[in-house]
């Protein structure tokens, strides 16, 4: 099946700074969400970005399809920016099953 | 729009009790899906349903039933708990298949003694 694999699993990261994150996947897609889990585990849709680029406040997400990977930056981090941050792809098997990277914990200290 | 909902958000049971969770979504979707997140496992789905009156399993369906009698609703069952289902439960819903956007209920924390 789909292989997804994102990193670096931990970072963290000074209030105000920039960082990006990476999510490689294994096979052709035409869908890829980011998710961001907060500290009290709510999964909150951040993009739906199958392919190029799009931003929402400070943050902003691209993938390139033909390389297989999506990457999400942030900017101006805040301590809000902290959690778990997801990337998912659909596995195609007839079931409409997302495929989860395990995930980038971000902390971000003031 | 209340987009995905979950109740309850908590719940603790004794092995062998029995429980359902709810979960309802207000967006008119045809597909909805059950998931378990465990540490280390990441998201497993569960069950899921393509529409009224049609559910399938997913990767690990043993100790649960589901239904779907209505578009808005999909609840999962419990039917004799076991400690290895204490986990957290997401419930997903989306236009359609694969290539449409699934949105996310807050999810439900079981914890099962």
């Amino acid at each position: 099946g789909i292989q997804v694999e994102q990193s670096p699993p931990d970072l963290i990261l000074q209030e105000g700074a920039n960082s990006t994150l990476r999510c490689n996947f294994s096979d052709s897609v035409n869908n890829l969400q980011w998710f961001h889990q907060n500290p009290w585990g709510q999964l909150i849709n951040l993009f739906y970005i199958p392919s190029g680029t799009k931003q929402n406040g400070r943050l902003s997400a691209t993938t390139v399809a033909t390389e297989r990977y999506s990457l999400l930056y942030i900017s101006s981090s805040q301590t809000t920016d902290s959690g778990v941050y997801f990337c998912a792809v659909p596995t195609y098997y007839g079931n409409n099953r997302l495929a989860f990277g395990k995930g980038n914990q971000v902390v971000v200290i003031p | 729009n209340a987009g995905v909902t979950q109740t309850p958000k908590f719940q603790v049971l004794k092995t062998g009790q029995s429980m359902t969770l709810q979960c309802a979504q207000d967006m008119n979707h045809e597909y909805m899906s059950w998931y378990r997140q465990d540490p280390g496992m990441g998201l497993r789905l569960i069950h899921y349903s393509v529409g009224a009156g049609i559910t399938d399993q997913g990767e690990v369906p043993n100790g649960y039933n589901v239904s779907r009698s209505t578009t808005e609703d999909f609840p999962l069952r419990l039917l004799s708990a076991a400690p290895s289902q204490t986990s957290v439960y997401f419930c997903a819903s989306s236009y359609g298949p694969d290539h449409y956007e699934q949105y996310f209920g807050p999810g439900t924390r079981l914890t099962v003694t």
